[in-house]
């Protein structure tokens, strides 16, 4: 267990739909990052925050977006879903946020688009 | 741009045999390198990293990797498989110089076969 938590575990949905993903880092943690993993483009990186403000961004859709509260937790946006937004997203937390920093990965959200 | 590559897609290897998982990556320019291994249906778990100091690194579960410069790789080795080492391993690569997100290789199955 890495102590980051993911809700949900699953979600089905239809194209068109919007749906939120979130993410509670480990205790302490104050960055937040996003991957997605799918078949044809393996891990890739969305979006990073550290202590409430966005650190860096990655291969993130304009439809797809992102924020971290004052608690520390974070949500994933995902609008007008497609068929290809079906993947398993991963949240991740580390301490600093700093390149050499330790990421602890969350269990996944697995997300099926129909 | 920055970039990992996992030669191999897959390794198929017999129990208690040794294994090496490959990595090679673009730029060796103050990197950060990492192996995480994934089980199916499960977030990924840190084997072992490199952030300086010794070139041979030993993580867990008896994997060690050696960080090599000159060659831009960090190749993962165990001198003696199990079963349950069975598994998606990916290399990981963060930079000093602009994005400190993970960046990704596409992945290796090691399939260990009694």
């Amino acid at each position: 267990d890495s102590g980051v938590t993911q809700t949900p575990k699953h979600l089905i949905t239809a194209t068109g739909q919007r749906v939120t993903l979130r993410c509670s880092p480990r205790s302490g943690d104050l960055s937040v990052y996003w991957y997605q993993q799918s078949l044809d483009q393996g891990l890739q990186f969305l979006i990073q925050y550290y202590n409430g403000e966005e650190r860096a961004k990655g291969n993130i859709l304009e439809r797809f977006s992102a924020q971290q509260f004052p608690d520390l937790h974070s949500e994933l946006n995902l609008s007008s879903l497609e068929l290809g937004d079906s993947a398993l997203y991963f949240c991740a937390s580390s301490v600093s946020g700093t390149s050499g920093s330790e990421q602890f990965f969350g269990p996944g959200t697995r997300l099926t688009v129909l | 741009a920055q970039s990992v590559t996992q030669l191999d897609s897959q390794v198929p290897v017999f129990e208690e045999a040794p294994v090496e998982l490959r990595c090679n990556y673009s730029s060796s320019v103050s990197v950060y390198l990492f192996w995480y291994v994934q089980y199916p249906n499960q977030g990924l778990q840190l084997l072992l990293k490199y952030l300086s100091g010794s070139t041979l690194v030993k993580g867990i579960n008896g994997f060690e990797a050696e960080f090599n410069k000159s060659q831009t790789s960090f190749h993962l080795r165990k001198p003696s498989v199990h079963i349950s080492d069975t598994a998606e391993y990916f290399c990981a690569v963060t930079w000093d110089t602009g994005r400190r997100a993970l960046t990704f290789g596409s992945g290796t199955r090691l399939q260990v076969q009694p």
